[in-house]
Order: structure tokens, then C-alpha cells, then sequence
């Protein structure tokens, strides 16, 4: 079966720690997302990239990285320095991007949970 | 700048219609709506182009009012499994048409 595979599910971080969370496709996307949700809110774009070694940041890319060293995985790490990394982070890949002739919908991941402790 | 969404929240009884709205103060390229139930990932509704182009699919139908900056989505003859938080995305040429999205529309639909 197609889709988007995020792990971990749920993660415990000590403050000070990086972590990494794996999101793997095997849709043949070219376009792969990560995005935060808090509470209550709406999605908010961390990172996106729309080609093999290319990344672009979004609205709230600081404290966090990432790479695309391959078209099936865009690991995100949060780093030390993302002051109030817990939240709920999702994964989304659409096959040509979200606007003109060729948007199409995301297809997202199930998600990753982090809370530091 | 992220989209207004209204109302914030609805409550219906199973087989009523609802309405909920998307304005934005930017001139849009097209609208994104999708709908997550709690503590899961969002599924796709309905993409809406610049244009009048639509895609999408099940019984839900939308509009894109393009001189209000304006979208609302239609659910008819709703039912339990409408349940959930819905949210608008919207593209522009400001966000580097990628998407902003709202802060949802909670919708609770009783039996």
C-alpha cells in the first residue's frame, strides 16, 4: 500500500536534545512538507521541498533542519535551539506541489507527538 | 497572513446543513480544504483553483468568490462521520503559493 510513514509516533525529549523524526514515501512525490500544529491551531510550515537536494524554509523554520538526500525521506530534526518544540508534527507529500494546474491534494502521515520533559 | 475562518465552532443535529467560511485579505490562487478528526491527520476535501477549476471528491461541495477573497464549504444532509475540525489552506503569489492555513471550524454533528 501507498503512503507516508512518520515515526516515531510519539517521542519524549530532555530539554537541550535534538531529535529527529523519520517521514519515508513511497508515493513517488515529488513534493514532501513538514508542518507543526498546536492546540487549537491550524498547520504551520516549517520546511518544504519540491526536489531531490532542495529545500526551501517556511514560516517558522528556526530551531529546526532538515535534508532531502533522497526523493522517499525528509527527516526533520528540532534542535536545542527551537525554544518550545512541543507539538504535533505532521509529514505531507502532493506529486507536483500545492498551487497551479498541477496542485494536488497532501497526503499526509499519521503524525509525530513530541513533548520535552 | 493566515485566512479567518467562521464560525469557530457548530454544532448540528445528523442531517442538517452547515456552512463554513475562509476570508482572506490577500487575493487568492486557490483554496485547500481538508478535515481532521482528533488526534489524526488531516484528510484531503477539496482543492479550488483561481478560474472556477474544482477538484475534489464525496458529497461536499465549495465555492471561491475570487473578488471577496473567499471560499465556503457546503455540507448537506450531514452526517456523524462529518465530525471533526476543518480547515482551510489558501495559496498566494505572497505566500510563495504555499499554504496558510486557518485556524479550523469545529464542527460536532449529533445523532
Amino acid at each position: 500500500d501507498g503512503g507516508i510513514t512518520q515515526s516515531p509516533k510519539y517521542l519524549f525529549r530532555k530539554e537541550g536534545q535534538n531529535v529527529t523524526l523519520s517521514c519515508e514515501q513511497n508515493l513517488n512525490h515529488d513534493a514532501m512538507y513538514w508542518y507543526r500544529q498546536d492546540p487549537g491551531q491550524g498547520l504551520r510550515l516549517i520546511y518544504y521541498s519540491q526536489i531531490v537536494n532542495d529545500f526551501q524554509k517556511g514560516d517558522i523554520a528556526e530551531g529546526y533542519s532538515v535534508s532531502r538526500e533522497k526523493k522517499e525521506s525528509f527527516p526533520l530534526t528540532v534542535t536545542s535551539a527551537q525554544k518550545n518544540p512541543t507539538a504535533f508534527y505532521l509529514c505531507a507529500s502532493s506529486p507536483g506541489g500545492t498551487s497551479g494546474s498541477f496542485a494536488g491534494e497532501l497526503f499526509f502521515g499519521e503524525g509525530s507527538r513530541l513533548t520535552v520533559l | 497572513q493566515q485566512p479567518v475562518q467562521s464560525p469557530q465552532a457548530v454544532i448540528l443535529r445528523e442531517g442538517e446543513d452547515a456552512v463554513i467560511n475562509c476570508s482572506s485579505s490577500k487575493a487568492l490562487y486557490s483554496v485547500h480544504w481538508y478535515r481532521q478528526k482528533h488526534g489524526e491527520a488531516p484528510v484531503f476535501l477539496m482543492i479550488l483553483l483561481k478560474g472556477g477549476e474544482q477538484k475534489g471528491h464525496e458529497k461536499i461541495s465549495a465555492s471561491f468568490n475570487e473578488k471577496k477573497q473567499q471560499s465556503s464549504l457546503y455540507l448537506t444532509a450531514s452526517q456523524l462521520s462529518y465530525s471533526g475540525t476543518y480547515f482551510c489552506g489558501t495559496a498566494t503569489p505572497d505566500s510563495n503559493y504555499q499554504l496558510i492555513w486557518g485556524a479550523g471550524t469545529k464542527l460536532i454533528i449529533k445523532p
